[in-house]
């Protein structure tokens, strides 16, 4: 299948900075990708929706001012969580499609972020 | 909000063939049903996606039942390494994938 590289993979950060979090396709063009968060032992949560060029699209409750999204071209989506605490701590998932009808979605390996 | 049914857990034996139920009852048309899985830590790996035909590829077979409100996802035999969390979910079009809790997935020695 199609590879997405996210990275880092784990990060460790201050409360009160930023983290920038880069999600890649590698292999093909993606026209969307998505932004998921995952918390232990619960399924993977839809942050938000990107489109190449676009402004993002955020999930209700997910505050877009603390989590920046940019897709500024077909192969790269960044996120950077702004202002992070300890309740941001958590295990963050990209994936990217090619916006195809009969296509599925490619994940990365997720990225573990932990606020000190 | 996921529009499936599935199993919060199931066991199987090594070797055997482990069938994993997903009841998706008001699915479209147009909506296909896609099934992932999630060992630990990891991101989502894709299985195996249909319509309405059942599917078969290298790592499972899937079954979909004629009025498309049910399926099931068979891997023909099961090894410690297919220990994950299965999930079911079905989408159409541009539409997000949506996550519902899986099935926690658990092979025997």
């Amino acid at each position: 299948g199609a590879v997405v590289s996210q990275h880092p993979s784990r990060v460790i950060c201050k409360s009160g900075t930023s983290v920038k979090i880069e999600c890649r396709s590698l292999d093909f063009q993606a026209t969307t990708m998505f932004w998921y968060r995952q918390f232990p032992k619960q399924s993977l949560m839809l942050m938000a929706t990107s489109n190449e060029g676009s402004k993002a699209t955020y999930e209700q409750g997910v505050e877009k001012d603390k989590f920046l999204i940019n897709h500024a071209s077909l192969t790269l989506s960044t996120l950077t969580v702004t202002s992070a605490h300890p309740e941001d701590s958590s295990f963050y998932i990209c994936s990217a499609a090619t916006g195809a009808v009969d296509t599925e979605a490619f994940f990365g390996q997720g990225t573990r972020l932990t606020v000190v | 909000d996921a529009k499936t049914t599935q199993p919060p857990s199931m066991d199987c034996a090594e070797g055997r063939a482990a069938n994993l139920p997903c009841n998706h009852s008001t699915i479209s048309g147009n909506e296909y049903v896609y099934w992932y899985r999630q060992i630990h830590s990891q991101g989502p790996q894709y299985i195996i996606h249909g319509l309405k035909n059942n599917e078969t590829n290298e790592m499972a077979s899937l079954i979909i039942t004629e009025d498309r409100k049910s399926s099931t996802l068979i891997l023909p035999h099961a090894t410690l390494r297919d220990t994950a969390v299965y999930y079911c979910i079905v989408k159409g079009g541009a539409q997000k994938l949506v996550f519902g809790q899986g099935t926690r997935l658990t092979i025997n020695p």
